[in-house]
């Protein structure tokens, strides 16, 4: 079956730019989790979104935003990029909430703001 | 303020011996965890979990044991292989109805053949 899809898989981006991230969930999964990933900082949750909810958000600028759409597709948007937003953007689906639904993650969208 | 950390940046380990990576969380709320691996330009992929309500779980050559008075959980790989060499992310989940984890910064293992 497919995996979780995230495209672009690479993107460079101006400062000041913004940019939009897309990420399709394995078939049947309702949940979409965003994280950003950058050098020694692990993975910092973004938000998770539920049946076209969002039900957490993490520590971030008002900057970063998200959606999901009727058919769990998600869309995480980052205006006003700055430097320091260069980073791997990982999703993960699942099919449900709680950690005993397991996830499934994304090769992710790595951004380069310059 | 981490509330999950991955202590040791890197490990180097002889094909055939054990690895063991380390993780320690300050959050007692948290009552699941998740082990990952992650290649270069891959997500990370799942590995082995276990709840708060067990002190240990295995699965084939992994196994990860919880210290719960001690916020301390560690993942076993024996024997070790060239192809376990990634990084390693251990996450906690708080529970509920939620899917935001909390992840470590990682240890980078490598298996030397």
């Amino acid at each position: 079956k497919a995996g979780v899809t995230q495209t672009p898989r690479y993107l460079i981006k101006t400062r000041g730019q913004q940019v939009t991230l897309s990420c399709s969930p394995i078939s049947g999964h309702r949940s979409v989790s965003w994280y950003q990933q950058t050098p020694g900082q692990g993975l910092q949750f973004l938000f998770e979104y539920f049946s076209e909810t969002q039900r957490n958000k993490g520590n971030f600028p008002g900057r970063f935003s998200g959606r999901q759409f009727s058919n769990s597709r998600s869309e995480m948007n980052v205006s006003t990029l700055e430097l320091g937003d260069s980073a791997l953007y990982l999703c993960a689906s699942s099919r449900g909430q709680g950690p005993y639904w397991g996830y499934t993650f994304g090769s992710g969208t790595r951004l380069t703001v310059v | 303020d981490q509330q999950v950390k991955q202590n040791s940046p890197s490990l180097s380990v002889q094909e055939g011996r054990i690895s063991i990576l380390n993780c320690d969380y300050t959050n007692s709320m948290f009552d699941y965890f998740l082990w990952y691996k992650k290649y270069p330009a891959e997500g990370p992929t799942f590995l082995i979990s276990i709840s708060s309500i067990k002190d240990k779980n295995e699965d084939g050559r992994f196994t990860v044991f919880l210290n719960k008075s001690a916020k301390h959980l560690s993942l076993h790989i024996v024997p070790s292989q060239p192809g376990d060499s990634a990084v390693y992310f251990c996450a906690a989940s708080g529970g509920g109805a939620t899917n935001k984890l909390i992840f470590g910064t990682g240890t980078l293992l490598a298996v030397q053949p």
